[in-house]
Parts: structure tokens; C-alpha cells; sequence
């Protein structure tokens, strides 16, 4: 079975600093995408960054970006210069090889960032 | 382009009652993903449909059903609605099979929130 696991269920940050969001996977796919989703107040769910497997070298989209380590299976999201609009629930998300369209998630990171 | 749009987004429907909630993907896109949202839960798989098939099936009762059009509009249905589903149902899409330079990666609707009472 594909599990994924966040440990930290609420985090704050202050403006303009640093956040790193942990997460876990346990996957026995050697082909896999890994995601960071956003989920503002709103409600509306935003990709914010992706991960193939089998590239090695960690993904940056402006302000965010990943270190992943395929050997211990753990894939953590920083966020640089954080923002007021950072502020969400924020879910790593699993999807496994083959033809399958179903993403597994992590219990979500509640962000804060203050002022 | 359109990103993926749902309908409804509120619904109060009674226990026992049946419900239909659709969901249009990103033009282009074939697969369509279902998933619940519950604070208890958090976000499970309902399932996948991929050209009108189904492609994948997370562990749900029956009472769940879902199908896709040739235009790869989807619609879920829940029949004899329990206090249990109420909860926020998102529909994602995506190209849904793997060709150069285009992954997998879903793209959420703002979601059908439903409640049961």
C-alpha cells in the first residue's frame, strides 16, 4: 500500500522568513510524481510544485521549492520569503506508476503566516 | 483556458435522498479524478474515469457511482445519502496517460459542498 505521511498538522511563520513542510512516502513503485497542493481558505485546491521520481534534481517554482530524497523516501517543501497569501492548509500528495489517476494524500500542514 | 468547474457548489440534500454533482475538465483533458473531503478523513479517492471508462476505484460502497461523457464532462451520483457524506467532494482532471514533456498532475475544481441532514 502507498501511504503518505505529514507530521507537522500546524506550522507558523513569520513574513518574509523561511518555512520548510515535511513529508514521508512509502511507495514500492520505482516510477512515481509527488506533489505539494495548496489549499487556501477558500477552498480551492492549487498545485504548487511536482516531482518526478526519477529525476534528480530537486524542483523550484519561484518561491518554492523541493528537497527530495528518493532513498529515504521523504520529500519536503521549503517556501522562501513567505507571504500573507501563503497562508493554507498544504497537502503533499503521492501518485503511483502506471495508468492510475489516484493521488494519495497526506493529512495537510496548516500554514499561518504572520505579520 | 477554463480550469476545471463544478456544479453545484452547496447542496443540502436529506438522508435517503440521491444526488448528481458534475464536474467539467480542463479542455483537453480525459481523466477525470473524484475525491472526498472530510475533516475526519481528510482527501480519499472516489475513483478515476479515463474516455468513459472507469479506470480506478478507491473503497467506497456502492451507493457511490460515477460516470464520463465523450466530452469528458463526469458526473458522481450518491444514492440513499447517510449523514456520513457530508463532506466537500472535489473533482480533479488531467490529461491522464503519460507522453513526453505532460505528467500526470490533477488540477482541482473548487469543489461540491454537500451536506446531509
Amino acid at each position: 500500500a502507498q501511504t503518505v505521511t505529514q507530521s507537522q498538522p500546524e506550522m507558523s511563520v513569520q513574513e518574509a522568513e523561511t518555512v520548510t513542510l515535511s513529508c514521508t512516502y512509502d511507495t514500492s513503485e520505482s516510477n512515481y510524481y509527488l506533489f505539494w497542493y495548496k489549499q487556501p481558505p477558500s477552498r480551492q485546491m492549487i498545485l504548487v510544485i511536482r516531482q518526478e521520481a526519477y529525476k534528480q534534481q530537486n524542483a523550484t517554482e519561484n518561491r518554492f521549492s523541493v528537497n527530495f530524497q528518493k532513498a529515504a523516501k521523504s520529500f519536503s517543501l521549503k517556501i522562501s520569503d513567505s507571504q500573507l497569501g501563503d497562508t493554507a492548509m498544504y497537502f503533499c500528495a503521492l501518485l503511483g506508476g502506471g495508468s492510475q489517476g489516484n493521488l494519495i494524500f497526506g493529512k495537510g500542514t496548516k500554514l499561518s503566516v504572520k505579520p | 483556458k477554463a480550469g476545471v468547474t463544478q456544479t453545484p457548489r452547496y447542496l443540502i440534500k436529506t438522508r435517503g435522498q440521491q444526488v448528481t454533482l458534475s464536474c467539467s475538465p480542463i479542455s483537453g483533458h480525459r481523466s477525470v479524478s473524484w475525491y472526498q473531503q472530510t475533516p475526519g478523513q481528510g482527501l480519499q479517492f472516489l475513483f478515476e474515469y479515463f474516455s468513459e471508462t472507469q479506470r480506478n476505484k478507491g473503497n467506497f460502497p456502492g451507493r457511490f457511482s460515477g460516470r464520463q461523457f465523450s466530452n469528458s464532462r463526469s458526473e458522481m451520483n450518491v444514492s440513499t445519502l447517510e449523514l456520513g457524506d457530508s463532506a466537500l467532494y472535489l473533482c480533479a482532471s488531467s490529461f491522464g496517460r503519460r507522453t513526453s514533456g505532460i505528467s500526470y498532475e490533477q488540477y482541482f475544481g473548487p469543489g461540491t459542498r454537500l451536506t446531509v441532514t
